[in-house]
């Protein structure tokens, strides 16, 4: 069961580098979600795909951009990076039960920009 | 931005001990999850809780879900060293379907053999 698989791992950047981030998932989930994890301050969301050929900001998207190419396929891009980009980076897709939306999250990407 | 706090944000106890961790807010939500995070893992979910003063029991976690859905508890019951992890509370708002998914800042708990 593969799930939501990210690529890279780990990844250490100069600053003004690009770069972007890969992530597939194999559940036939419409939705799918970019989030950075900070130290004491939780999940925040990046960016989302509701469906499909549609994305949507979250609470922070600047400095970033997305892309989803497929149903399977969401990716996040850093145009020029920053120190203040030093996270770590989690896809999630998810599905809607009775009970709402239940998120399956990727094993991360750990990020230094230096 | 509606803002859920947990506490502690740090906690150590020994294997075999009884705990209870916290996640609060000053905003209503329609529902509300808990997740356990492992170090090099994303979240994985635990429960949802819908209803207020909801009580749902996952072996020796019991989760429950405040009267006003403000606020939201997690007990552990003769913790073990495999409960070790980052708990997360999440909420969806009070207009559930069109709004996403709110996360506390977690509790850090470990578990000592």
């Amino acid at each position: 069961n593969a799930g939501v698989t990210q690529t890279p791992k780990f990844q250490v950047l100069k600053t003004g580098q690009s770069m972007t981030l890969q992530c597939a998932q194999d559940m036939n989930h419409n939705s799918m979600y970019w989030y950075r994890q900070d130290p004491g301050m939780g999940l925040r969301l990046i960016y989302y795909s509701a469906s499909e050929g549609t994305t949507d900001k979250g609470e922070v998207p600047n400095g970033y951009n997305v892309s989803r190419l497929n149903k399977r396929e969401f990716s996040l891009r850093l145009e020029s990076a920053a120190p203040s980009q030093t996270s770590v980076y989690f896809c999630a897709s998810s599905e809607f039960s009775g009970e709402g939306e239940k998120l399956f999250f990727g094993s991360g990407t750990q990020l230094s920009v230096l | 931005t509606q803002l859920l706090e947990q506490s502690p944000q740090f906690l150590s106890i020994q294997e075999g001990e009884n705990l209870t961790v916290y996640c609060n807010s000053s905003s209503v939500f329609s529902s509300l999850q808990w997740y356990r995070q492992e170090p090099g893992e994303g979240p994985v979910l635990l429960v949802t809780v819908v209803t207020g003063g909801e009580v749902k029991k996952l072996k020796r976690l019991t989760f429950q879900f405040g009267d006003a859905r403000k606020d939201s508890s997690l007990h552990i019951t003769a913790a073990q060293p495999g409960d070790t992890g980052l708990y997360l509370c999440a909420g969806v708002g009070p207009n559930f379907g069109n709004e996403k998914l709110t996360f506390g800042t977690g509790t850090r708990l470990t578990i000592i053999p």
